[in-house]
C-alpha cells in the first residue's frame, strides 16, 4: 500500500532563512506525489504536483520540490521563508486518485 | 466559481443525535471525496463518488453514510453522533480519477459531539 511519512511534526525558521519540510513515500508503482498547505481555520490548497514529467517541480509562493526515486523522497524547500508561510503542510501519494494517502503533516512556523 | 462549499461551519451535536454535512461543488467534478482531519493523523479518507449514483467506502467509513444523486452534491450523514466523531470534516472534489489530478477542497465543518 502506499503512504508517505513526514519527518518531524513541527518546523521552526526565521524569516528569510531555507525552508525545508521533509516526505518519504513508500509504493510499489510510480507514484504521483503531492503537497498541500492549510491555512489556519482553512481547506487544503494544492501547492505542487509531482507527475513522472520532471523530477524537479515548481509550485506557487516560490516552493519546488525534488523527486528522489532512490531516496524515495519528495522534500519541500523554500530558499527564503516569509511569515506568511506560516501553515500546516501536508505531503501526500497517490497511485489512483481515489486513494490519496496524505502524511501526518508539518506545521511550519515563521520567526520575524 | 465558487469551487467546493461545505454548510455548516461549525456544529455541535449530542450523542445519539443525527446530522448532514452538505457539500456542493460548481466545477462539474465527477469525483467527490469526504476526509475527516484530526490532530496528527493526516486526512482519513471516509467514503468517496466516481460519479452520480455511485460511491464506495474508504479507510474510516464506520458511522457515516453518503449518497450521490447529482453531479454536485455529495452530502455526508452522521445517523447517531458518537465522541469518537468529533473532528474537521472535509469534503473535496477532482475532475477525474486519472493520477496526477489535484483534489480541491472545501473549507471544511468543524464538530463536536458532546
Amino acid at each position: 500500500a502506499q503512504s508517505v511519512t513526514q519527518l518531524g511534526s513541527h518546523v521552526s525558521v526565521s524569516e528569510g532563512a531555507l525552508v525545508l519540510l521533509r516526505c518519504n513515500y513508500s509504493s510499489s508503482v510510480p507514484p504521483y506525489l503531492f503537497w498541500y498547505v492549510q491555512y489556519p481555520n482553512q481547506g487544503l490548497q494544492l501547492l505542487l504536483k509531482y507527475t513522472s514529467a520532471a523530477t524537479l517541480v515548481k509550485g506557487i509562493n516560490g516552493f519546488e520540490a525534488e523527486f528522489k526515486k532512490s531516496e524515495t523522497s519528495f522534500h519541500l524547500t523554500k530558499p527564503s521563508a516569509h511569515m506568511s508561510d506560516a501553515a500546516e503542510y501536508f505531503c501526500a501519494v497517490s497511485p489512483h486518485n481515489n486513494d490519496m494517502r496524505f502524511g501526518a503533516g508539518t506545521r511550519l512556523t515563521v520567526k520575524p | 466559481n465558487a469551487g467546493v462549499t461545505q454548510t455548516p461551519k461549525f456544529r455541535i451535536l449530542k450523542i445519539g443525535q443525527s446530522m448532514t454535512l452538505q457539500c456542493t461543488q460548481d466545477m462539474n467534478h465527477n469525483y467527490m471525496y469526504w476526509y475527516r482531519q484530526d490532530p496528527g493523523m493526516g486526512l482519513k479518507l471516509i467514503y468517496y463518488s466516481v460519479g452520480a449514483g455511485i460511491t464506495d467506502k474508504g479507510e474510516v467509513p464506520n458511522g457515516y453514510n453518503v449518497s450521490r444523486s447529482t453531479t454536485e452534491d455529495f452530502p455526508l450523514r452522521l445517523e447517531l453522533a458518537a465522541p469518537s466523531q468529533t473532528s474537521v470534516y472535509f469534503c473535496a472534489s477532482s475532475h477525474s480519477g486519472t493520477s496526477g489530478h489535484e483534489q480541491y477542497f472545501g473549507p471544511g465543518t468543524r464538530l463536536t459531539v458532546t
